[in-house]
C-alpha cells in the first residue's frame, strides 16, 4: 500500500461550495504539508504541520483551513470555493532527521466551476 | 525576496545522450539541495540531495553539482532513455523555517 494516500482522487464543484481533501500517511512522519501546483508556478505551500498541535500557514493560506486529526491524517478544507482555486493538490510527508525530503501523496486535481 | 530558477522551457535530447538540468537560486544559503521527478499526474519523487560542501553527488545514471558560489546546481542523466521523460524539481530549505521550498521544473523529453 502507500505510504501517504490522498482522497478523493478527483473533485469537481461549484463556486461557493466547501469541500475537503483528506491525507493518511503510514510513514510514522510527524511533520505533514499541504501544497498546491499550477502549471508554471510550481509547488506552493498552503499549510504545514510539524505535530498534531502545530499548524503552521505556509505562503498561499487565504481561502483555505487545516485539520490535523492525529498523527497519521491531515485536512485541508476550502471553506468557499472559487475557480482560482482550480489546481491539484499534493499532501506530503517529512522526517526532519532526513533533511526534510518530502514523499508527496499521488495528488488530488480540483476543478471548482 | 529568495528565489529559485528552472528553465521553463523544455529540454528535448536524444536517446543515449547527457541530459542537463540547471538550477539556480537568489538571496539563498542553503545548507542542501534537493531533486525530484514528477510525472504527468503523480506526486513528486525525492531523487538526490547534495549539501553545500560537496561539490558532487552521484546516483547511477545521475549526478548532481552544487556550486555556491555560482548559487548553482546542475543535474544531469548520462545515457539518457525515453523513460526519462520527467518534469525535475529542484528544492531548498528555506532560511530559518525548515521547509523546502520548490523550483517550477523543467520538463524533460528524450526522443528515440
Amino acid at each position: 500500500d502507500a505510504d501517504v494516500t490522498q482522497t478523493p482522487r478527483n473533485r469537481i464543484t461549484k463556486t461557493g461550495k466547501r469541500i475537503m481533501l483528506e491525507c493518511s500517511q503510514t510513514k510514522g512522519h510527524d511533520r505533514m504539508y499541504w501544497y498546491r501546483q499550477d502549471p508554471g508556478l510550481g509547488l506552493r505551500l498552503i499549510y504545514y504541520s510539524f505535530d498534531v498541535k502545530d499548524i503552521n500557514k505556509g505562503e498561499i493560506s487565504d481561502g483555505y483551513s487545516v485539520s490535523r486529526q492525529a498523527q497519521a491524517k491531515f485536512s485541508l478544507s476550502l471553506e468557499s470555493a472559487i475557480p482560482n482555486q482550480t489546481a491539484l493538490y499534493f499532501c506530503a510527508t517529512s522526517d526532519p532527521g532526513g533533511y526534510e525530503t518530502q514523499y508527496f501523496g499521488p495528488g488530488t486535481r480540483l476543478l471548482v466551476l | 525576496s529568495q528565489k529559485i530558477e528552472q528553465n521553463s522551457e523544455a529540454l528535448n535530447i536524444q536517446e543515449g545522450k547527457t541530459a542537463t538540468l540547471t538550477c539556480n537560486y537568489t538571496n539563498y544559503s542553503p545548507a542542501y539541495l534537493q531533486w525530484y521527478r514528477q510525472d504527468p499526474g503523480r506526486g513528486p519523487v525525492f531523487l538526490l540531495l547534495i549539501r553545500e560542501n560537496e561539490k558532487e553527488k552521484r546516483k547511477e545514471r545521475l549526478k548532481v553539482t552544487f556550486d555556491t558560489t555560482l548559487k548553482q546546481s546542475l543535474f544531469h542523466i548520462t545515457a539518457s532513455q525515453p523513460a526519462d521523460s520527467a518534469t525535475y524539481l529542484c528544492a531548498l530549505l528555506s532560511g530559518g523555517y525548515n521547509k523546502l521550498i520548490f523550483g517550477a521544473g523543467t520538463r524533460l523529453a528524450v526522443h528515440p
